[in-house]
């Protein structure tokens, strides 16, 4: 249970162009989802809480125009990244709230994103 | 959110019980432990989770002392397959800052 399936799993885009990530939780709902962003060998960076029904909560420095966040369905959180350029190349991650665990959260697998 | 600090790195070898400590001085009286493990290009899996004295699972165990400013996850008998990353999380509010991490590496 408390699955979070992310999709795709790795995707490789022209610059310019804008890529869609999608985040659903399968076997419960999710109010909130969070996004995070991970260069190789560094930590795990929050961008900004999805909230279902609402605008998304952005961290600071990170720019809500580039990274539309979509939060359309208790299920359902997506990210897209418009006007990809080779820096915004990265492992993306997206997290809800594990119902089994008190303040515990359960991750997607992660999208690989390069964009060349 | 408390800032947590764990040791960058950490290299052990089959069979040896691990043990990570994570500092966390400013933890505050509703905020849990929870420890969760990233092996790469994958998102980070829950281990484990507590609150105070001593938590055990079918994986790890989690120690934590009377003042709850640290906490040690302790994996047994660690195999090749154990080498990842672990990051420590505390927090009672609805998102996590992860910190550095303990790469941890198992050596044959």
């Amino acid at each position: 249970g408390a699955v979070v399936s992310q999709h795709p799993s790795w995707v490789i885009c022209k610059s310019g162009t804008s890529v869609k990530i999608e985040c659903r939780s399968l076997d419960f709902q999710a109010t909130t989802m969070f996004w995070y962003r991970q260069f190789p060998k560094q930590s795990l960076m929050l961008m900004a809480t999805s909230n279902e029904g609402s605008k998304a909560t952005y961290e600071q420095g990170v720019e809500k125009d580039k990274f539309l966040i979509n939060h359309a369905s208790l299920t359902l959180s997506t990210l897209t990244v418009t006007s990809a350029h080779p820096e915004d190349s990265s492992f993306y991650i997206c997290s809800a709230r594990d119902p089994r665990v008190t303040y515990g959260y359960t991750f997607g697998s992660g999208t690989r994103l390069t964009v060349v | 959110l408390a800032k947590t600090t764990q040791p960058i790195s950490m290299d052990s070898y089959e069979g040896q019980e691990v043990n990570i400590t994570c500092s966390h001085n400013n933890i505050a009286t509703n905020d849990y432990i929870t420890w969760y493990q990233q092996f790469p290009s994958q998102g980070p899996r829950f281990i484990i989770q507590g609150y105070k004295t001593k938590v055990t699972n079918e994986v790890a165990s989690l120690f934590i002392p009377a003042d709850r400013k640290s906490s040690t996850l302790s994996l047994p008998r660690v195999s090749l397959s154990d080498t990842a990353v672990y990051y420590c999380l505390v927090g009672d509010v609805d998102k996590y800052i992860f910190g550095t991490g303990t790469r941890l590496k198992v050596l044959a």
